[in-house]
């Protein structure tokens, strides 16, 4: 099983509006990732938590707060969003295994969330 | 820094027939991990093909194979029979490896995709 579920589908939300977006997956994966795509682009990374931990930040404003309340899931909470950050949300996830040790590491991604902020 | 480049915005093939993409990338490392993804227009990322920079065997998946060329970094994606359910955006992405000093969580390096349309 190589299921990674997101929710809502679509998503369509003022700029003074709070929102969250929802990630979940059961194949005991320990690293979780935020990816955010614009049209007929490549997803750029947002966030990634391994093992319930924030391990990267991209950079990414404040008006996008991730949470990871347990290993299976991982939010993404939204507020003030201004215009331009109307995208497909991919949420994915993978192994997280030790360091040194062979194997590959693969994300399997979410069907997305589509985001429009009006 | 890594660095993916898929030289094909849009490639287009005939049902049943062969068609390849173009992927080249660059990195001064040794351990990597390479991927293909595809994208149909439900814009689900699903996984097509993985290749592990230490093993010299090509990747295969049914259709789907690769032609590795470590040292020319060159890393194409080979689909034999196209099927109308072919027909998607493929991306190319690079992953390093964790002998390479990288994390057990990978960071991908994407390229910037191919259009592929397949004709009936």
């Amino acid at each position: 099983d190589t299921e990674v579920t997101q929710t809502p589908k679509h998503l369509v939300m003022g700029m003074t509006n709070k929102k969250s977006l929802k990630c979940e997956q059961h194949m005991g994966h320990r690293a979780m990732y935020w990816y955010k795509q614009k049209a007929k682009k490549p997803p750029e990374l947002m966030f990634v938590y391994s093992y319930e931990k924030l391990s990267i930040n991209e950079s990414v404003p404040s008006r996008f707060s991730p949470e990871c309340p347990n290993s299976s899931l991982l939010n993404l909470h939204l507020h003030a969003l201004q215009p331009e950050d109307s995208a497909l949300y991919l949420c994915a996830s993978s192994q997280a295994g030790t360091r040194g040790g062979r194997g590959v590491d693969t994300q399997y991604f979410g069907p997305g969330t589509r985001l429009t902020v009006l | 820094a890594q660095t993916v480049t898929q030289s094909q915005p849009e490639m287009s093939v005939q049902e049943a027939e062969t068609v390849t993409l173009s992927c080249t990338y660059d990195t001064s490392e040794s351990d990597y991990y390479l991927f293909w993804y595809k994208q149909p227009p439900s814009r689900q990322m699903i996984l097509v093909i993985r290749q592990e920079a230490y093993k010299q065997q090509n990747a295969t998946e049914n259709r789907f194979s690769v032609n590795f060329q470590k040292a020319a970094k060159s890393f194409s994606l080979k689909i034999s029979d196209s099927q109308l359910g072919d027909a998607a955006m493929y991306f190319c992405a690079y992953r390093r490896g964790r002998n390479a000093g990288g994390t057990s969580y990978g960071k991908l390096t994407f390229g910037q995709g191919t259009i592929l349309t397949v004709h009936p």
